[in-house]
């Protein structure tokens, strides 16, 4: 039992450039997750997913896409490039069941560096 | 809107010291709390987690109490080992599960 692992681990891009981080859970999670951690600050939601073919955007979705095409698989696209999206991103799973309260933990995985230069 | 906010660090204590952590929360209806923690170069791993009014979290001898009275969810620890060295997230979720509001961490360093 993996997780939730993301690759490539490290990756530097120049502005304009794309690229897609990828990201795979094998606990059979419902919900996934993309998030960035930006230096001294905390992790901020890019998009999530409650199921295959269900995506919603986050607190700071603009420059990002994504699809979710398996339950296992949540890819996360850059279409072009710049400075900002310089970050850490990490990708996290849960199975969430809709209840009055949410109890659910979410599992991360190790995260992708990402420099744009 | 949903937001938390913890005190800032980094904190560093000697081996054995008491630990406190301040998290307060801002959010609209009854949402679950949580601490995680990220060690270096990892992602992060819950801690504790409480879902409701004056219940109390705990882990590795870690403990938070969810008090709604003060909105608070402070992280405490009676005695820290040089392993404890990490950084601290405090994080709620709103009452739909769907989203995740976090802290911006507290870096813990244990010296020997």
């Amino acid at each position: 039992n993996a997780g939730v692992t993301q690759t490539p681990k490290f990756r530097i891009l120049k502005i304009g450039q794309s690229m897609t981080l990828q990201c795979t859970q094998d606990m059979n999670h419902n919900y996934m997750y993309w998030y960035r951690q930006d230096p001294g600050m905390g992790l901020k939601l890019i998009y999530y997913s409650v199921g295959a073919g269900i995506t919603d955007k986050g607190e700071v979705p603009n420059g990002y896409n994504v699809s979710r095409s398996t339950t296992e698989d949540f890819p996360l696209r850059l279409e072009l490039a710049a400075p900002s999206q310089t970050s850490v991103y990490f990708c996290a799973s849960s199975y969430t069941t809709r209840t009055a309260t949410s109890t659910d933990t979410q599992y991360f995985g190790p995260g992708t560096r990402l420099t744009v230069l | 809107g949903n937001s938390v906010t913890q005190m800032e660090g980094p904190v560093t204590l000697s081996e054995e010291a008491f630990l406190t952590i301040n998290c307060t929360y801002t959010a609209t209806g009854y949402p679950s709390l949580f601490w995680y923690v990220q060690y270096p170069g990892e992602g992060l791993q819950l801690l504790l987690k409480a879902t409701k009014a004056d219940d109390k979290g705990s882990n590795k001898g870690f403990e938070a109490t969810y008090r709604k009275e003060t909105t608070s969810f402070h992280l405490e620890k009676g005695s820290v080992q040089v392993s404890d060295s990490a950084v601290y997230f405090c994080a709620l979720s709103d009452p739909t599960g769907n989203q995740f509001y976090f802290g911006t961490g507290t870096s813990l360093t244990v010296i020997p």
